[in-house]
């Protein structure tokens, strides 16, 4: 019964390597995003889809590719591995709303690039 | 300097205790939500406050929101070991969809 649901929640890999981490939220929403958490706790937003289309891509390098197959997945691929990856990936997702809404987070995936 | 700083970053209090923690912003906003992570875990959604709003209660939490000065507060009465975790702000800006923007985070340690 879990809202917001993301796998694997620790990924260990080399550099080089590409990795994906899955969302699946079922709240019904129909916008979601992915947030990293750096190790200073410092949060940002990378991507929001609503509706399966892209609406936010902040400044993050095109080795990040979200992929939205329906309204309830947004999945994270990161190819070519760097150090600095290494953080924590957050997925959340929300209903569209002009005054904002609730966001509600998933449980994190840590991801460790050695 | 960041949209969202939460002031003090640490603070340490006896259980039982009132914490307050501020957040402060630059932008005009829709929302303000505050969220309590645990070490190694998650973000749990604490609570919403819209930019016509001043203050709502969530059980022994009081958030208050004063636009003109650009900030908001959270207050956790009588306080609880459990309550140990980190606290941030995030603000949706107007006109900037659901883009939450984060503080910098409060570190509450509650001691027995």
């Amino acid at each position: 019964d879990t809202a917001v649901s993301q796998t694997p929640k620790y990924l260990v890999t080399q550099m080089g390597n590409d990795k994906s981490i899955k969302c699946e939220q079922n709240l019904g929403h129909d916008t979601m995003y992915w947030y990293k958490q750096d190790s200073k706790k410092f949060l940002k937003i990378m991507f929001s889809y609503n509706n399966k289309e892209l609406i936010i891509n902040e400044t993050v390098p095109n080795r990040f590719s979200p992929k939205s197959p329906d309204k309830a997945h947004l999945n994270l691929h990161i190819n070519s591995l760097e150090l600095g990856d290494s953080a924590v990936y957050f997925c959340a997702s929300s209903l569209t709303g002009s005054s904002g809404n609730t966001i509600y987070f998933g449980e994190g995936s840590w991801l460790t690039v050695v | 300097s960041q949209q969202g700083e939460e002031d003090p970053q640490a603070l340490s209090i006896q259980e039982g205790e009132n914490a307050t923690m501020n957040c402060s912003y630059k932008t005009s906003i829709n929302n303000l939500q505050w969220y309590r992570q645990n070490s190694g875990r998650g973000l749990v959604h604490l609570i919403l406050i819209r930019s016509n709003e001043r203050e709502k209660h969530s059980g022994r939490l009081r958030v208050t929101l004063d636009t003109s000065k650009k900030s908001s507060s959270l207050l956790i009465t009588a306080s609880r070991a459990a309550d140990t975790a980190s606290y941030f702000c995030a603000t949706s800006p107007t006109g900037g969809g659901n883009k939450l923007t984060f503080g910098t985070g409060t570190q509450l340690k509650v001691e027995l």
